[in-house]
């Protein structure tokens, strides 16, 4: 069966500092991924998607980064944080149009 | 933006059924309704997706009118675990994309 593994699952960061978010999904081949932000209180809004390998859309101008170095690892990254980088972060897998998203557990994220 | 439009909350007497409505009037003839579901602090859960046929599974059920310009979630018999934000998504223009909106904030009470 297909499984998502998102970590960690909560992080504090201090203003200024480097970010690095892991997902990995198993089971299943070539799926499209996501991730999303969640601030305290508010919806959910689509950061990046990708289709395929180096292949990303990003949705949001922000100072947040995407890759997809293998087929099934996504990894969200920013530079130098911002105290408005905090939130809950998701990340999501589906395969192909008109099929379900699956989601991780999710990141905490307070940049102090 | 998303393309639906929901309620901001509802509520619900447990063991009762919960309705949930959304307006999808711009939705095309090849895109599906989406409802997913977040408990605090999770991640969103998926119910339920539909075309154009009401569908059913053990969590739900879907109502989509014959027009396709608006749909219902129905949960049977709701239970406090059922208390959740409730997201109701069109996948838009057949891209890989999923946004929600701002989903219902449904409360289930004793």
């Amino acid at each position: 069966s297909q499984t998502i593994h998102q970590w960690p699952a909560t992080l504090v960061q201090p203003v200024g500092s480097p970010l690095s978010l892991e997902c990995t999904v198993e089971g299943t081949s070539n799926p499209n991924l996501y991730w999303y932000r969640q601030a305290a209180g508010r919806g959910l809004q689509l950061l990046f998607y990708s289709i395929g390998i180096d292949q990303i859309s990003s949705e949001v101008p922000q100072n947040l980064s995407a890759s997809r170095p293998q087929d099934r690892q996504f990894i969200l990254s920013s530079k130098k944080l911002l105290l408005s980088d905090s939130g809950f972060y998701l990340c999501a897998w589906s395969l192909q149009l008109n099929t379900e998203a699956f989601f991780g557990q999710g990141t905490r994220l307070t940049v102090v | 933006d998303a393309k639906t439009t929901q309620p901001p909350s509802m509520d619900c007497a447990e063991g009762r059924a919960a309705n949930l409505p959304c307006n999808h009037s711009t939705i095309s003839g090849n895109e599906y309704v989406y409802w997913y579901r977040q408990i605090h602090s999770q991640g969103p859960q998926y119910i339920i997706h539909g075309l154009k046929n009401n569908e059913t599974n053990e969590m739900a059920s879907l109502i989509i009118t014959e027009d396709r310009k608006s749909s219902t979630l129905i949960l049977p018999h709701a239970t406090l675990r059922d208390t959740a934000v409730y997201y109701c998504i069109v996948r838009q223009g057949g891209s890989e994309k999923l946004v929600f909106g701002k989903g219902t904030k449904l409360t289930v009470n004793p």
